[in-house]
């Protein structure tokens, strides 16, 4: 049973610059979610899609957008990356918005 | 606005020394507790997740607990591979809450 995957592990990208990052969902799962995570912290709520629209936005500026696709596979977009950006960026799938969410092994951003 | 509190930041054992985290919450409704492990660099594990205060769950070593305004992870006779970060989540019931909301973290080291 496949677990979250995500694409790729690690990027470096220079300031101003566009990334995009992949999720694949766990087997069986509709919803996905994905989240910060600078170092030291605990990860922080960027946004959820479910039925491929976003249902729910943490405190994110609008550089941060997503998609997702009929299949549940997932995108998120930042633009005009700043230093700041730099983080772990983690994917969580679940069946439905409600129940337990299951991580990816996440993208390790650093922004340069 | 939901919040999540873990003592201690971080805490150091001896093989086979007992012990327990704790995550204090506040939320408007709970409709989950989680808590995951992380080792460095990757996507935080699921362990449990508590739905009422009373409820407890167990996985080998550990034991998860909660009340009304907090809950205890209790290691039991730790090993040297018990050794992680330790976060507590919650979920929210009211609508528009399903995102999890993390605490910072508990960093425990066990010692041979």
């Amino acid at each position: 049973d496949a677990g979250v995957t995500q694409s790729p592990t690690h990027l470096i990208k220079t300031r101003g610059q566009q990334v995009t990052l992949r999720c694949s969902p766990k087997s069986g799962h509709d919803t996905v979610s994905w989240y910060q995570q600078a170092l030291g912290q605990g990860p922080q709520f960027i946004f959820q899609y479910y039925e491929e629209e976003e249902r729910q936005r943490g405190n994110f500026p609008d550089r941060f957008s997503g998609h997702q696709f009929p299949n549940y596979s997932s995108e998120l977009n930042v633009n005009a990356l700043l230093l700041g950006d730099s983080a772990l960026y983690l994917c969580a799938s679940s069946f439905g918005r409600h129940y337990e969410q299951y991580f990816g092994p996440g993208t390790r951003l650093t922004v340069t | 606005e939901d919040q999540v509190t873990q003592s201690p930041e971080a805490l150091r054992l001896q093989e086979g020394e007992s012990s327990s985290l704790n995550c204090s919450y506040t939320v408007s409704g709970l409709r989950g507790l989680f808590w995951y492990r992380q080792d460095p660099g990757k996507g935080p594990e699921f362990l449990f997740t508590l739905y009422s205060a009373g409820e407890e769950k167990e996985k080998e070593r550990l034991k998860a607990t909660l009340t009304k305004k907090e809950s205890f992870l209790h290691i039991t006779a730790p090993k040297p591979e018990d050794s992680a970060t330790y976060l507590c989540a919650v979920q929210g019931a009211q609508g528009g809450s399903e995102k999890l909301v993390f605490g910072k973290g508990t960093k425990l080291t066990v010692n041979p």
